[in-house]
């Protein structure tokens, strides 16, 4: 267990809805970054969070937005949802003084 | 877009012997890490090797690191059913701390 911890763990959602997915992130990492996996994909960069500022962001459109708080954890916001946002959403903390990502089980988002 | 592509895309082996993954990408470097996922759930990272190192070792796991092909590849010594999962490659580059990752190679270790 990496002590990152994403809710809800599934979620069913219509086109033109709204989604908000949890992060906590492991303790002592002030990093926070989100990834995107589709069915038989590798995951891709959403955005990434430091000290509650967007500290680099991937090639999404900006209905996908996010937060991070005080305490580091995080949220990923999604915005009229479309059949493609169908994937696993991965949230992973990090410390400025290690590169590696320590990932969270993901929320599995469905789009009907 | 996705930068690295591993290969192959499949590999099924019998409990007890080796599984070679190689990791091709396009760009510069920082360095290359090498992630385990099971059943589609969360990453667990394995290795990291900068770009100025040729290999490295943890436990069963080797990496090699051959920048002047733009490649890397993981073996795993003395595979166990447990060792089955998709494995990815992941680069980092410039002053960007994000992550690029693979497709994958999915694994299957047979008992």
């Amino acid at each position: 267990e990496t002590g990152v911890t994403q809710s809800p763990t599934h979620l069913i959602k219509t086109r033109g809805q709204q989604v908000t997915l949890r992060c906590s992130s492991q303790s002592g990492h002030n990093t926070v970054s989100w990834y995107q996996q589709a069915l038989g994909q590798g995951p891709q960069f959403i955005f990434q969070y430091y000290r509650e500022e967007e500290n680099g962001r991937g090639n999404f459109p900006p209905r996908f937005s996010g937060l991070q708080f005080p305490n580091y954890s995080s949220e990923l916001n999604v915005n009229a949802l479309e059949l493609d946002d169908s994937a696993l959403y991965l949230c992973a903390s990090s410390s400025p003084t290690n590169e590696k990502l320590f990932f969270g089980s993901g929320t599995q988002l469905s789009v009907l | 877009s996705q930068q690295g592509e591993e290969d192959p895309q499949a590999l099924s082996i019998q409990e007890g012997e080796n599984a070679t993954m190689n990791c091709s990408y396009k760009t510069s470097i920082n360095n290359l890490q090498w992630y385990r996922q099971n059943s589609g759930r969360g990453l667990v990272h394995l290795i990291l090797i900068r770009s100025n190192e040729r290999e490295k070792h943890s436990g069963r796991l080797r990496v090699t690191l051959d920048t002047s092909k733009k490649s890397s590849s993981l073996l795993i010594t003395a595979s166990r059913a447990a060792d089955t999962a998709s494995y990815f490659c992941a680069i980092t580059q410039g002053g960007s701390e994000k992550l690029v990752f693979g497709k994958g190679t999915k694994l299957t270790v047979n008992p």
